[in-house]
């Protein structure tokens, strides 16, 4: 079955950089895309980016353009996500999520889900 | 970037009954290349990440109940969660995958009356 599992729950300082992990299995990883996905505390989701594991093309949306990087490692099957200059607004819970190879498109299998702290 | 609004922001249903949420988009998300709309729906329980519902409006993943229904198309959508259950609460979602910049709707909230 398709899984997404995302590394552990982390603890920032304002200023500080986090990269969350996202490992790929029940699916040949490098024939689709990972969206990343944030959700602040009660609040809705909002779209971060994406990038293909077939190519390794990536969109980012405007907001984080500049403090935000995603990889994959298509021998690990594994997709990272690095947030830079972390602020206290940047408190969510971080998500990938299983998207289309050569664009966005449907997303359809999402990780558990990595809890980032910011906090002084 | 295209914007996604729902309504309404919550809803109580009674057990049994049917509930309606829509989703409206600032711009068509029609695709011409396939005549698909590209618009999905997620519901997210307590705790847990979001599920895919319903896909290009209407079609609904696998394993989700024909209880969840979508329609609609270019800008305005809707979905229904017919003989409405006890774990059916839950914040519903509409995201648009139409523009490589995808977007979510703000949610909408269903509790049971």
């Amino acid at each position: 079955q398709v899984q997404l599992v995302q590394s552990g729950a982390e603890v920032k300082k304002p200023g500080a950089s986090v990269k969350v992990s996202c490992r790929g299995s029940g699916y040949t990883f490098r024939t689709y895309g990972i969206s990343w996905v944030r959700q602040a505390p009660g609040q809705g989701l909002e779209f971060m980016g994406w990038i293909s594991a077939y190519n390794g093309n990536t969109t980012y949306t405007q907001k984080f353009q500049d403090r935000l990087t995603m990889t994959t490692d298509t021998s690990t099957n594994t997709a990272y996500m690095e947030l830079r200059r972390l602020r206290s607004d940047d408190t969510a819970m971080y998500y990938c999520a299983r998207g289309g190879a050569l664009r966005v498109a449907i997303i359809d299998y999402w990780g558990q889900g990595s809890l980032v702290t910011v906090s002084s | 970037d295209i914007v996604m609004t729902q309504s309404p922001d919550s809803l109580a249903v009674s057990l049994g009954e049917r509930a309606t949420i829509n989703c409206k988009s600032s711009q068509s998300v029609l695709s011409s290349s396939n005549n698909k709309n590209s618009l999905a729906w997620f519901q997210q329980r307590p705790g847990q990440p979001p599920k895919l519902l319903l896909y290009s409006a209407s079609t609904r993943d696998a394993g989700v109940p024909d209880r969840f229904s979508g329609s609609g198309s270019g800008t305005d959508f809707t979905l229904t969660i017919s003989n409405l259950q006890a774990e059916d609460v839950a914040i519903y979602f509409c995201q648009q995958y139409y523009s490589s910049q995808c977007s979510f709707g703000q949610g909408t909230r269903l509790e049971i009356k």
